[in-house]
C-alpha cells in the first residue's frame, strides 16, 4: 500500500537534548512538507523540500532542522534551540509541490516534553 | 488577522441535519483545499478546488472567488462525519505554499 509513514507516534524530550521525527513515503512524491500543530491553531509550516538535497524554511523554521538525501525520506530534528516543541507534528507529501495538488499526510507525531 | 478564516469553530448538530462549514481568504488564491482530521489525529484531503463546485457523495464544496469565500456542505449527517474539518488555501502572495484556517469542530450526535 502506498502512504505515508511517521515515527514514532508519542516521543519525549528531555530538556536540552534533540529529537528526531522519521518521516517516509512510498508514493514516489518529489516534495514533502512537516507542519505543526498546535491546539486552536492552523497547522504551520516549519520546512518543505520540493527536491532530493534541497528544502527550503518555512514559516516557523527556528530550532527545527530537515534533511533530504533520499527522495523518500524527510527527517525533522527539533533541536534544543526550540523553546516550546510540545506539538503534534505531521508530515504530508505531493507530487511536484504546487498549492494545486493534494496533500498526502502522515498519521503524526506527538512530542511532550519532560 | 488570520489570512484564512473559518466558521463556525464549534458546531454540534443531530444526524441528519444539513451541516455548512465556511471559510473565507483574504488575497488572491491558486487553490482552496478542504481536509478532514480524524480525532485520532490523521488528515485526509477531501476536495481541491480552483472555481465552481465538486461533489463526493454527501460532501459539496462551493468556491466563490469573486467573494474570497468557499463553503463545505454535509447532506444527511451522521456521527462517523464527527472531525474537524480544516480549509487551506494556496494564497497566491505565498507563491506555492498553502495557509491553513485553525478548522472547525464539528460533533453529530444520534
Amino acid at each position: 500500500d502506498g502512504g505515508i509513514t511517521q515515527s514514532p507516534k508519542y516521543l519525549f524530550r528531555k530538556e536540552g537534548q534533540n529529537v528526531t521525527l522519521s518521516c517516509e513515503q512510498n508514493l514516489n512524491h518529489d516534495a514533502m512538507y512537516w507542519y505543526r500543530q498546535d491546539p486552536g491553531q492552523g497547522l504551520r509550516l516549519i520546512y518543505y523540500s520540493q527536491i532530493v538535497n534541497d528544502f527550503q524554511k518555512g514559516d516557523i523554521a527556528e530550532g527545527y532542522s530537515v534533511s533530504r538525501e533520499k527522495k523518500e525520506s524527510f527527517p525533522l530534528t527539533v533541536t534544543s534551540a526550540q523553546k516550546n516543541p510540545t506539538a503534534f507534528y505531521l508530515c504530508a507529501s505531493s507530487g511536484s509541490g504546487t498549492s494545486y495538488e493534494t496533500q498526502y499526510f502522515g498519521p503524526g507525531t506527538r512530542l511532550l516534553v519532560l | 488577522k488570520n489570512e484564512v478564516e473559518q466558521s463556525p469553530q464549534n458546531l454540534t448538530a443531530q444526524e441528519g441535519e444539513f451541516i455548512t462549514i465556511n471559510c473565507s481568504y483574504s488575497v488572491g488564491i491558486s487553490a482552496l483545499h478542504w481536509l478532514q482530521q480524524h480525532p485520532g489525529g490523521g488528515i485526509v484531503s477531501l476536495f481541491m478546488l480552483s472555481s465552481g463546485k465538486k461533489k463526493h457523495g454527501r460532501l459539496i464544496a462551493t468556491i466563490n472567488i469573486q467573494e474570497k469565500h468557499s463553503s463545505l456542505h454535509i447532506t444527511a449527517s451522521h456521527p462517523r462525519d464527527s472531525a474537524v474539518y480544516i480549509c487551506a488555501a494556496g494564497l497566491m502572495e505565498y507563491g506555492n505554499k498553502l495557509v491553513f484556517g485553525a478548522g472547525t469542530i464539528l460533533r453529530v450526535k444520534s
